[in-house]
């Protein structure tokens, strides 16, 4: 298997522009996490998927981001519109099983955003 | 509730010498532990981890780590720093229904 993949790796742009960031998990794991990494707050958990349904979203800082997973392949993290503070390392993870199994987590490469 | 302490933020190393990444933790119930690196540019990648096994874990790259219960402690070792093990290393707890709750991290420097 690939991997976590992640895309883009690297994002510029403007505030207030409408970021979109996308991620496949691995191919059967069914639960799925958006982290976000800053020097100042270190790794964040943004939200968790499991089976494709939102079980915990009370690490989305404000109503500006949003994620969705459609499908057991593909997830997405908005950000719209997006402002300076929102400059981070975006990652993506999935692990087999629930949050709860204690499984090992695997990391995508992150997406860096910057955001001017 | 779950928290952890990386007790150093830094550790700097000369190649051939052991290493020491200590980490503490909090948790209410019988927790699993992870440790985790991150490599410059990269996602965080799973050196070892405690499930109430063996206390002794060994991990990747002669990575290993001693869960002790009554020092609530699970502190990273290896023998021989290489190079290659320059990086961010983080400790992790979780267990039951509790999320995943990562320390601030260690960065380990490798000297020549």
């Amino acid at each position: 298997d690939a991997g976590v993949i992640q895309s883009p790796r690297h994002e510029v742009t403007e505030m207030g522009q409408e970021v979109t960031l996308r991620c496949k998990p691995i191919s059967g794991h069914n639960s799925l996490f958006w982290y976000r990494q800053t020097m100042m707050r270190g790794l964040e958990l943004l939200i968790y998927f499991n089976n494709n349904v939102p079980i915990d979203d009370s690490g989305m800082p404000e109503d500006r981001f949003s994620a969705k997973m459609p499908n057991a392949s593909f997830s997405t993290l908005k950000i719209q519109p997006s402002e300076p503070r929102d400059s981070a390392v975006y990652f993506c993870a999935s692990i087999l099983g629930p949050r709860e199994s204690g499984g090992e987590l695997f990391f995508g490469e992150g997406s860096r955003l910057t955001v001017l | 509730a779950q928290s952890v302490t990386q007790l150093d933020s830094h550790v700097s190393v000369s190649e051939g010498t052991p290493v020491l990444l200590r980490c503490n933790y909090s948790s209410s119930y019988s927790p699993s532990l992870f440790w985790y690196v991150q490599h410059p540019n990269k996602g965080l990648q799973l050196l070892l981890k405690y499930t109430s096994a063996a206390t002794l874990v060994k991990g990747i790259n002669g990575f290993e780590a001693e869960f002790k219960k009554s020092e609530t402690s699970f502190h990273l070792t290896k023998p021989s720093a290489h190079m290659s093990d320059a990086a961010e290393y983080f400790c992790v707890v979780g267990g039951g229904f509790q999320k995943l709750v990562f320390g601030t991290g260690t960065r380990l420097l490798v000297s020549p």
